[in-house]
């Protein structure tokens, strides 16, 4: 079955400081990766998605991604992260195979929280 | 605007009290999904919809119901609500069915049942 792994449910980073946030998947076939963020009272939005090609994505508000299929991650990463960044993020993989194509599964979700 | 609308945006009921949220977009999307998002657990699907008319199980479908007959709407359907079904519930569409598509995503619904 597919699946998606976020194993730290917080992570702390100071302003200025580079942030990560990680994610590991178990996909059957090509694996098609998303982020997402979540802000207090909102919906999700879309962050970035890796489909095919350059190993490294690059999405909204300066975050980028770096797929590494070897170590099956997909972790999610800012130069210098803003307090503004903190936020509950997601990590999903969408299925790609034809009888479950509609089918999405999420991490549980990392809070990150960007103290001045 | 391009939005995914949800109503209603709280919603407090008793076990067994029939309710609907709603879900519509205005953007002509083809593909439409709900989730319910618990602490610790993230978000977990519960339907999907490829198309009109044809709408598919996800991860915990049961006690649910959907109807996809219009294009932009996707009501969730809780026949017989339980406690267990507390929860925030979020509404999704993309604009194909293609798994590289992004969605856009309702602001979601706030649900309890006592």
């Amino acid at each position: 079955a597919q699946s998606v792994a976020q194993p730290e449910d917080q992570v702390n980073v100071a302003e200025g400081n580079p942030l990560t946030v990680k994610c590991t998947y178990s996909v059957s076939g090509n694996p098609y990766l998303f982020w997402y963020v979540q802000y207090p009272n909102r919906g999700l939005q879309f962050l970035l998605k890796y489909i095919t090609g350059d190993n490294l994505v690059k999405g909204s508000y300066g975050f980028e991604a770096e797929f590494n299929k070897s170590q099956t991650s997909f972790h999610l990463k800012k130069p210098s992260a803003l307090v503004s960044d903190s936020a509950l993020y997601f990590c999903a993989v969408r299925d790609n195979r034809g009888s479950t194509l509609g089918r999405l599964y999420f991490g549980r979700g990392t809070q990150l929280t960007v103290w001045p | 605007e391009a939005q995914v609308t949800q109503n209603p945006r709280y919603l407090i009921t008793v076990t067994g009290k029939k309710l609907t949220v709603t879900c519509s977009q205005n953007m002509n999307h083809e593909y439409m999904s709900w989730y319910r998002q618990d602490p610790g657990l993230g978000l977990r699907q519960i339907y999907y919809s490829m198309n009109v008319e044809v709408t598919d199980k996800g991860d915990v479908p049961e006690g649910y119901k959907v109807s996809r007959k219009e294009k932009r709407n996707f009501p969730l359907i809780l026949e017989s609500p339980s406690p267990n079904q507390t929860s925030l519930y979020f509404c999704a569409s993309s604009y194909s069915t293609g798994s590289f598509e992004k969605l856009f995503f309702g602001s979601g619904t706030q649900l309890s049942v006592l």
